[in-house]
């Protein structure tokens, strides 16, 4: 266990409504993650981050944002959701954001958009 | 730019069978590769790594070799159990790309049956 804790665990929501996912960790670590699991695609970047108020974009960003306000909370926001983003979020996080590191990932959110 | 690919699933082998899944990569530099899994209802966990050609990782009785010839990172397993059945997904991470994170292939869904 990795002190990772993604809230809420299960969303259901209605097209149109602001949805926010919440990756709380206690490791202090600097970069987090979110990631997206579809079938057929398998994961894939949404946004990442590499410190305090220091984000960056990821593979399939669009219809997404972040903030990281304080280091163990690393908050996705869709802005207005959509049927296309029923998913399974992941968040992950490691200490250095090295190449050859591994990431600790949090037990995912089912988000189900009607 | 960076990508992995792995063999489509499901894949399905009875109980002591041998296992292989197929991995290969394109990438700029000299990545570190790795395979993660993912058992029912859980995030993602490493399962094994290697950070340069011909270094094998192993654990939990898997094993896979990098092989920068074939640009491959197969899995394998010489005899399966029942609590070997989850998702496989192999992943690389390019040092040369700065903050860029790890890249994931599809995953392949392996179901062992006793």
């Amino acid at each position: 266990d990795a002190g990772i804790t993604q809230s809420p665990r299960h969303k259901v929501t209605e097209t149109g409504t602001p949805v926010t996912l919440r990756c709380h960790q206690t490791e202090n670590h600097r970069y987090m993650y979110w990631y997206r699991q579809d079938p057929g695609h398998g994961l894939r970047l949404i946004h990442y981050s590499y410190g305090v108020k220091d984000t960056d974009k990821g593979e399939v960003s669009d219809g997404y944002s972040v903030s990281r306000s304080k280091t163990e909370d690393f908050l996705l926001t869709l802005e207005s959701a959509t049927s296309s983003q029923t998913s399974v979020y992941f968040c992950a996080i490691s200490p250095s954001g090295q190449a050859n590191e591994k990431l600790f990932f949090g037990s995912g959110t089912q988000l189900s958009v009607l | 730019g960076n990508s992995v690919t792995q063999m489509e699933g499901p894949v399905t082998l009875s109980e002591e069978a041998f296992l292989t899944i197929n991995c290969t990569y394109t990438a700029t530099g000299y990545p570190s590769l790795f395979w993660y899994v993912q058992y029912p209802g859980e995030g993602l966990q490493l399962l094994l790594k290697a950070t340069k050609a011909d270094d094998k990782g192993s654990n939990k009785g898997f094993e896979a070799t990098y092989r920068k010839e074939t640009t491959s990172f197969h899995l394998e397993k010489g005899s399966v159990q029942v609590s070997d059945s989850a998702v496989y997904f192999c992943a690389l991470s390019d040092p040369n790309s700065g903050n860029t994170p790890l890249v994931f292939g599809k995953g392949t869904r392996l179901s062992v049956i006793a």
